[in-house]
């Protein structure tokens, strides 16, 4: 079963609204990161948060991670028609070894 | 510049012809990685590398075969592929490991077994 569930699976707003994306896991990790795919294309990654942070910050992306709940979120402030991709969370578990697990993605759809 | 690199890009062929994708990455990367994106199913991975000569198997290894000779290539091997192995594949290196490490990702092979 997948370690990470993103939630929605499709977002649909308009261009400078601001976009929420949750990503559920199962298993203590070591690391959660996220990642963003154009469509047909490679993932390109976003932001890495360690298990012992709380929130961090780039650009217009914030992700906090809530170890308790075991979950976290991406926002993507002010948004723009070119922010429309999928996109995953990926989790390292502690158990897993080496090995990066991801969730099924969200669609976000941003219209101008 | 920094990339991971696949090839083909697409490939339609038939059962049980071998078939190899090759990966490479010119960023000097310890770890590399092979997985598979399928609708509903998201990422799953199917082999990783931690370095030259040593593999082991993800989630899904079944029906396929890696080898690392070399610390910038990592081509997967079908040897007789079916249709349940048709999907979107992509190699993925890192410096080490996964902790702590982003992930860069060629643009994918679309692969079409008949």
């Amino acid at each position: 079963s997948q370690q990470g569930e993103e939630d929605p699976q499709a977002l649909s707003i308009q261009e400078g609204e601001n976009a929420t994306m949750n990503c559920s896991y199962k298993t203590s990790i070591n690391n959660l990161q996220w990642y963003r795919q154009n469509s047909g294309r490679g993932l390109v990654h976003l932001i890495l948060i360690r298990s012992n942070e709380r929130e961090k910050h780039s650009g217009r992306l914030r992700v906090t991670l809530d170890t308790s709940k075991k979950s976290s979120s991406l926002l993507i402030t002010a948004s723009r028609a070119a922010d429309t991709a999928s996109y995953f969370c990926a989790t390292d578990a502690r158990t897993s070894g080496s090995r990066l697990t991801f969730g099924e993605g969200t669609q976000l759809t941003v219209n101008p | 510049e920094a990339q991971v690199t696949q090839n083909p890009r697409y490939l339609i062929t038939v059962t049980g012809k071998k078939l190899t994708v090759t990966c490479s990455q010119n960023m000097n990367h310890e770890y590399m990685s092979w997985y598979r994106q399928d609708p509903g199913l998201g990422l799953r991975q199917i082999y990783y590398s931690m370095n030259v000569e040593v593999t082991d198997k993800g989630d899904v290894p079944e029906g396929y075969k890696v080898s690392r000779k070399e610390k910038r290539n990592f081509p997967l091997i079908l040897e007789s592929p079916s249709p349940n192995q048709t999907s979107l594949y992509f190699c993925a290196s890192s410096r080490s490991g996964v902790s702590n490490q982003p992930q860069h990702f060629g643009d994918g092979t679309r692969l079409s077994i008949l």
